[in-house]
């Protein structure tokens, strides 16, 4: 079975730049996560989704953030416009239950993003 | 969610049972032991989780103390490609906005 799908895999752009990562769930999970991971602060989750819908969006760090899932097979994370200290690991990540399900989480194999 | 402490970095010999540490003792009775890890350049992978009994899978074997203030994660046969990081993560299982908070991991080194 084909596992979360990210896109791009690097991503190297100038700051002021649109940058759209986009991320494809495992078929039939219902939550899907976005997840930063910096040396300075490590992995944060920066908002979820349950059923295409955004349930908690409080790690996003900022305006400049949005995520949106239009339907159940695809997740975008836009950062506009993009600034060098938003250079990181983004990860995608799914799972079929959240909550007292006790599901776990698969991840992506994330994008690396640099902003000059 | 409680907080877990775990050793920075440890290394064992590959065949050898590789026993990975970890301290939560704050966590509170609903709270799960969860552990992940992470291979260089790539994302987190879900090794086990448990409440309070002794879980295994094909993978690892997840040892809780009666107190449940410690865990140890026992890989029984280490390979060269078990080296990763390690996360021992306290996550409470109700409430849809419980979070998987990674803290910094054990760096796992499997020699020759």
């Amino acid at each position: 079975d084909a596992g979360v799908i990210q896109s791009p895999r690097h991503e190297v752009t100038e700051m002021g730049q649109e940058v759209t990562l986009r991320c494809k769930p495992i078929s039939g999970h219902d939550y899907l996560f976005w997840y930063r991971q910096t040396m300075m602060r490590g992995l944060e989750l920066l908002i979820y989704f349950n059923n295409n819908v955004p349930i908690d969006d409080s790690g996003m760090p900022e305006d400049r953030f949005s995520a949106k899932m239009p339907n159940a097979s695809f997740s975008t994370l836009k950062i506009q416009p993009s600034e060098p200290r938003d250079s990181a690991v983004y990860f995608c990540a799914s799972s079929p239950g959240w909550g007292a399900d006790n599901q776990p989480q698969h991840f992506g194999d994330g994008t690396r993003l640099s902003i000059l | 969610d409680a907080k877990t402490t775990q050793p920075p970095s440890m290394d064992c010999a590959e065949g050898r049972a590789a026993n990975l540490p970890c301290n939560h003792s704050t966590i509170s009775g609903n709270e799960y032991v969860y552990w992940y890890r992470q291979i260089h350049s790539q994302g987190p992978q879900y090794i086990i989780h448990g409440l309070k009994n002794n879980e295994t899978n094909e993978m690892a074997s997840l040892i809780i103390t009666e107190d449940r203030k410690s865990s140890t994660l026992i890989l029984p046969h280490a390979t060269l490609r078990d080296t990763a990081v390690y996360y021992c993560i306290v996550r409470v299982a109700t409430g849809a906005n419980s979070k998987l908070t990674f803290g910094k991991g054990i760096t796992l080194s499997v020699r020759p």
